[in-house]
């Protein structure tokens, strides 16, 4: 069966430090998105992203996060200078845009910021 | 968005029927009903969504009654494995609508 997959399964950096997460997902889908959940806390929209643009996204979502597909099989999150509360897991997700909106979810990017 | 109300927790035995019932007063014409499940250290799985009355599908069955405002998620005969936060969620299922989880049910099945 197809499935989301996302790498490294775990990232540590330091404050200030800029990570990508990477995320393939399910290859005939067309709509991407990104979510996070701080230790303990439920699940967070950040952005989703349909025909190489941002279709929408949280407040959660500044300047300090971009998304992009860089090539035909990739959906990458870019946190550019780290915080501490970015500490959390990531969980990138695919849709194929069916009429009941299944999202498929990655096993997640575990973020420490130290 | 319709908020939903879920309970914190549930305990169950295996073998055991369980029921989590889910509030949704303020539930638009257009919204459907839609569970997903959470394994710790996991992303969240779709388990069955619906529009009114029953579905049933080979992991749970989905009540709705006629009001809509509420919902129950039912799993027959639990396992250890069912273990697990069971989200709730309510919306417009077009396109590509972001989801939007509450703090969902967590269940724990023991022996």
């Amino acid at each position: 069966e197809p499935e989301v997959t996302q790498t490294p399964s775990h990232q540590v950096t330091q404050m200030g430090q800029e990570v990508i997460l990477r995320c393939v997902p399910i290859s005939n889908h067309l709509y991407f998105y990104w979510y996070r959940q701080i230790l303990g806390q439920k699940v967070e929209f950040l952005v989703s992203f349909y025909n190489n643009e941002i279709s929408e996204k949280s407040e959660i979502f500044d300047d300090q996060f971009s998304v992009e597909r860089p090539d035909g099989s990739n959906f990458t999150l870019k946190i550019r200078s780290t915080k501490l509360e970015d500490s959390a897991m990531y969980f990138c997700a695919s849709s194929d845009g069916r009429d009941n909106n299944e999202q498929f979810f990655g096993p997640g990017t575990r973020l420490t910021v130290l | 968005l319709a908020k939903t109300t879920q309970p914190i927790s549930m305990d169950s035995y295996e073998g055991q029927e369980v029921n989590i019932t889910c509030s949704h007063n303020n539930i638009a014409t257009n919204d459907y009903i839609t569970w997903y499940q959470q394994f710790p250290s996991q992303g969240p799985r779709f388990i069955i969504q619906g529009y009114k009355t029953k579905v049933t599908n080979e992991v749970a069955s989905l009540f709705i009654p006629a009001d809509r405002k509420s919902s129950t998620l039912s799993l027959p005969r639990v396992s250890l494995s069912d273990t697990a936060v069971y989200y709730c969620l309510v919306g417009d299922r077009g396109g590509f609508q972001k989801l939007v989880f509450g703090t969902g049910t967590r269940l724990l099945v023991s022996p």
